[in-house]
């Protein structure tokens, strides 16, 4: 079955970088993008960015240019994300999640979930 | 980029149905039919439950069901079960420079 693990919970001071991991199992690691998602206790889902592990190339929203950095490495079937001089409205449970859809068809929705990773960002 | 507008909370009774609606622009929600549903669980990751506007997963029940007019999407929950309650989600394929855009979420109570 497909399983999708994240690392545990991080906690940062301002101004650091954390790098959260994603390990995937029960599928074919490089037939599917993986994108990572944020999530503030009690508000919405927020799009940070996707990594294409065939490709390995990674597309980022706007918001975190310059700041995210994805990264996969295939003999273990894992996905990272890096987030550099964190702030503390950084402070929110990040998620990976399976884009369905085998590449190259991708349909745009997240099949799979990460059972997320609260990073805490304070001083 | 703006989130999708979708009501605060909605309630309804054991058995009966209710519906969610998720209202976006021509360049989301009525510009593809790319729209997905989530259902989430308090301390729980999102669950994908509609996808493509009207497509159920393999697994989820056929009491969840999907559709779009215009720039709204609905997500329809019939035969309301007390397993229901939770957070729900509509997400769409946009245009803009961030290719996704989420909606504001719903609160489900089952009376």
């Amino acid at each position: 079955q497909v399983q999708l693990v994240q690392s545990g919970a991080e906690v940062k001071k301002p101004g650091a970088s954390v790098k959260v991991s994603c390990k995937a199992s029960g599928y074919t690691f490089t037939n599917y993008n993986m994108h990572w998602l944020r999530q503030a206790p009690g508000q919405g889902l927020e799009w940070v960015g996707v990594m294409n592990p065939s490709r390995n190339s990674a597309r980022y929203a706007p918001k975190f240019q310059g700041r995210v950095t994805m990264t996969r490495d295939t003999s273990t079937s894992t996905v990272y994300m890096e987030l550099s001089s964190l702030r503390p409205d950084d402070t929110t449970i990040y998620y990976c999640a399976r884009e369905s859809g085998v590449l190259p068809k991708p349909l745009k929705s997240f099949d799979y979930w990460g059972q997320g990773t609260l990073v805490t960002v304070s001083s | 980029q703006s989130a999708l507008t979708q009501p605060a909370s909605v309630s309804g009774s054991p058995g009966q149905s209710i519906t969610i609606s998720c209202t976006g622009t021509s360049s989301d929600v009525g510009g593809y039919n790319y729209v997905s549903w989530y259902q989430e669980h308090p301390g729980k990751a999102p669950k994908l439950i509609i996808y493509d506007v009207s497509n159920r997963p393999s697994g989820v029940s056929n009491r969840f069901s999907g559709s779009k007019s215009g720039n709204t999407a609905s997500l329809t929950i019939s035969g309301l079960q007390a397993e229901d309650e939770a957070d729900y989600y509509c997400t769409s394929y946009t245009s803009t420079t961030t290719p996704y855009v989420f909606g504001t979420g719903t609160k489900v109570t089952v009376l």
